[in-house]
């Protein structure tokens, strides 16, 4: 069984702080990891992917990947009320044929 | 990243009859599409794996004579949810994967609402 946790939430900021949102994964063969975030009622959409242990960053968002501990973070620097999402991990390797193994999500809200 | 369109946005039928759903992939050939289902506070539930040109790979628990699916092309996909009834009321998207990681980009979702 492959499994992908996350914290469901909510997680609540104010407008301009950081978020962090966790993710940990029982397969050690997994070798890709991506984010996506939800809004309520509309499709995922792509913000980070991750293949390499270390950070990513991208503009506002940092995703980060520790194999050896089997998680992979998300920070959102500066967080805007328009971050207030479903935030999706979801993790994938070639030894399952690519399929993507997804987590529960977590829901920020981000307060004016 | 690719762009994938869904069709229709939205549908309300009766429980018995059976929905059509169309998923294309606008920018690219797609030999693998997929097709997930959400429930409400729920997170994406991988259905299926509609393959071009050969028979779909269905999830464990999933009726593969309730959820038809045929991939007759490269840019499209189709699902019918037949004899539909009122548990099937669900969010169904599809995805397709692309680039060396595989990684998957969503079409916008079908809101199906079974009465």
């Amino acid at each position: 069984q492959k499994e992908v946790e996350q914290n469901s939430g909510p997680l609540s900021v104010p407008e301009g702080a950081i978020a962090s949102l966790n993710c940990t994964y029982s397969d050690r063969g997994s070798q890709s990891f991506f984010w996506y975030r939800q809004y309520s009622g509309k499709s995922p959409e792509l913000i980070m992917s991750i293949y390499s242990n270390g950070d990513k960053e991208d503009g506002r968002f940092t995703a980060q990947l520790n194999k050896a501990s089997q998680y992979v973070s998300l920070l959102i620097r500066d967080s805007q009320p328009s971050d207030s999402a479903t935030y999706l991990c979801a993790v994938s390797s070639t030894n399952t044929g690519n399929q993507f193994y997804f987590g529960t999500g977590t829901s920020l809200t981000v307060i004016p | 990243g690719a762009v994938v369109s869904q069709h229709p946005s939205r549908v309300i039928c009766k429980s018995g009859t059976s929905v059509k759903i169309e998923c294309r992939s606008l920018d690219f050939q797609a030999t693998t599409m997929f097709w997930y289902r959400q429930f409400p506070k729920q997170s994406l539930m991988l259905m299926a794996t509609s393959n071009e040109g050969s028979k779909a790979t269905y999830e464990q628990g999933v009726e593969k004579d309730k959820f038809l699916i045929n991939h007759a092309s490269l840019t499209l996909s189709t699902l019918t949810v037949t004899s539909a009834h009122p548990e099937d009321s669900s969010f169904y998207i599809c995805s397709v994967a692309t680039g060396s990681q595989e990684t998957q980009y969503f079409g916008p979702g079908t809101r199906l609402l079974v009465l």
